[in-house]
């Protein structure tokens, strides 16, 4: 069966220090990858999204980004954090077509001091 | 990116008590899917529906892909204390689009 890896769970950062969160998916090939934005646990943004290796689209203009080394490994990044990024961090994968149910990992709750 | 528009917005109600939700939109969906998030997890997939007019059930959960193809709603009958969270509907057309949830309290 499948399953998706996040982490950490919990991040505390200063203010302009860099971020790596990372995703990983188990039991499946080619899967879309996706980063979300929760804030408040309410309302998922979506932030980044992959089809292959090495394909990122990005969804909102921002202060992160998101690369996909392999397969299924997706990473959000950031240079600088701004207090504006906390928020609760998700990733979610799909088997590559369209309109097919995407699944969660447990996310990171990311909190900038 | 475009969200549903998902109703109510939260409840409070007493324990065995029937729960319903839904979830419009101005376009029409291929997919109609509902998910719970328990507070500082993931969204977890509860029911996915593939066509219009199809009722699904999973336990005490029931969900139905409107007619329309552009609502759906959510039924929880007799809820007890662990139901308690945030339910999401997501559609997909060409995209992948979410509700804005539900918060539901079950009082004991």
């Amino acid at each position: 069966s499948q399953t998706i890896h996040q982490w950490p769970a919990t991040l505390v950062q200063p203010v302009g220090s860099p971020l790596s969160l990372e995703c990983t998916v188990e039991g499946t090939s080619n899967p879309n990858l996706y980063w979300y934005r929760q804030a408040a646990g309410r309302g998922l943004q979506l932030l980044f999204y992959s089809v292959g290796i090495g394909q990122i689209s990005s969804e909102v203009p921002q202060n992160l980004s998101a690369s996909r080394p392999q397969d299924r490994q997706f990473i959000l990044s950031s240079k600088k954090l701004l207090l504006s990024d906390s928020g609760f961090y998700l990733c979610a994968w799909s088997v590559s077509r369209v309109a097919q149910p995407q699944h969660f990992g447990d996310g990171t709750r990311l909190s900038i001091l | 990116g475009q969200q549903l528009n998902q109703s109510p917005q939260s409840m409070f109600i007493q324990e065995g008590e029937d729960v319903s939700m839904n979830c419009t939109s101005s376009s029409i969906f291929n997919t109609w899917l509902w998910y719970k998030q328990e507070p500082g997890e993931g969204p977890v997939l509860l029911i996915a529906l593939y066509k219009a007019g199809e009722l699904t059930s999973n336990g005490r959960l029931t969900a139905q892909f409107g007619i329309t193809r552009k609502d759906s709603f959510l039924n929880i009958s007799a809820s007890i204390p662990s139901d308690v969270g945030i339910y999401f509907c997501a559609g997909t057309g060409n995209q992948f689009y979410f509700g804005t949830g539900t918060s539901l309290t079950v009082i004991p």
